[in-house]
């Protein structure tokens, strides 16, 4: 089974701060990996497609890159609306979707 | 403005089953190349893929719950549906009902009902 992992698993930050988590996969997943953001109590929302795509209406602060086994997710200037957990997901090894296991991001 | 919305009991006995539908609103079930899937949350913890079914194929599930796992569609009301027998409290979680764009990216979300079970 593909396993992916996140990395912090928790982080407290200054509003406009860069902010990154990475996501790494236990297998090459080509670029097949997404991101979602899910704040307290809501369901998760597609931030990033593809790796490095922005969903449609996501602020340009949120990027993502990489491919193979290793991603990151940046914020660039973190924002007070931005506090939430952050998840990554593969598709490579369809129909299954595997999700790392979050990284919640809190303001200092 | 595709929509979806979760329903079912937020109470089931263990052994028993559990039954939820998702109501899709704002565009067809049937229309394109969708999946449809379900995926729940417990409690502070993260995300679990369950499965996905197209309009007009058959489901797909998690290995991890395909014994227990029966996902439905019913065009005719825009719905599909999720029924997961001889459930424990590890199947207490918040299951959400989404969109898959392209078989990959969960684009659309229902704002999830809580499920747990207990006797």
């Amino acid at each position: 089974d593909i396993q992916m992992t996140q990395s912090p698993s928790s982080l407290s930050a200054s509003v406009g701060d860069r902010i990154t988590i990475t996501c790494q996969a236990s297998q090459d997943i080509n670029n097949y990996l997404n991101w979602y953001q899910q704040k307290p109590g809501k369901a998760p929302k597609l931030l990033i497609y593809d790796a490095s795509n922005l969903e449609t209406g996501v602020p340009s602060r949120f990027s993502g890159s990489g491919s193979g086994t290793d991603f990151t997710f940046t914020i660039s200037s973190l924002q007070p609306e931005d506090i939430a957990t952050y998840y990554c997901q593969q598709y490579d090894y369809l129909p299954l979707l595997t999700f790392g296991g979050g990284t919640k991001v809190e303001i200092k | 403005q595709v929509q979806l919305q979760e329903s079912g009991p937020g109470l089931v006995k263990p052994s028993q089953t559990l039954s939820l539908t998702c109501t899709v609103s704002g565009g067809s079930i049937s229309t394109g190349s969708y999946y449809w899937s379900w995926i729940r949350q417990p409690a502070g913890k993260g995300l679990e893929w369950i499965g996905r079914i197209h309009a007009s194929g058959s489901p797909d599930y998690n290995p991890s719950l395909k014994s227990r796992l029966t996902i439905s569609v019913d065009t005719s009301k825009n719905q599909f549906s999720l029924r997961l027998s001889s459930v424990t409290a590890a199947d207490t979680a918040v299951y959400y009902c989404a969109r898959v764009l392209g078989g990959a990216a969960l684009d659309y979300w229902g704002q999830g009902t809580l499920v747990t079970v207990s006797s």
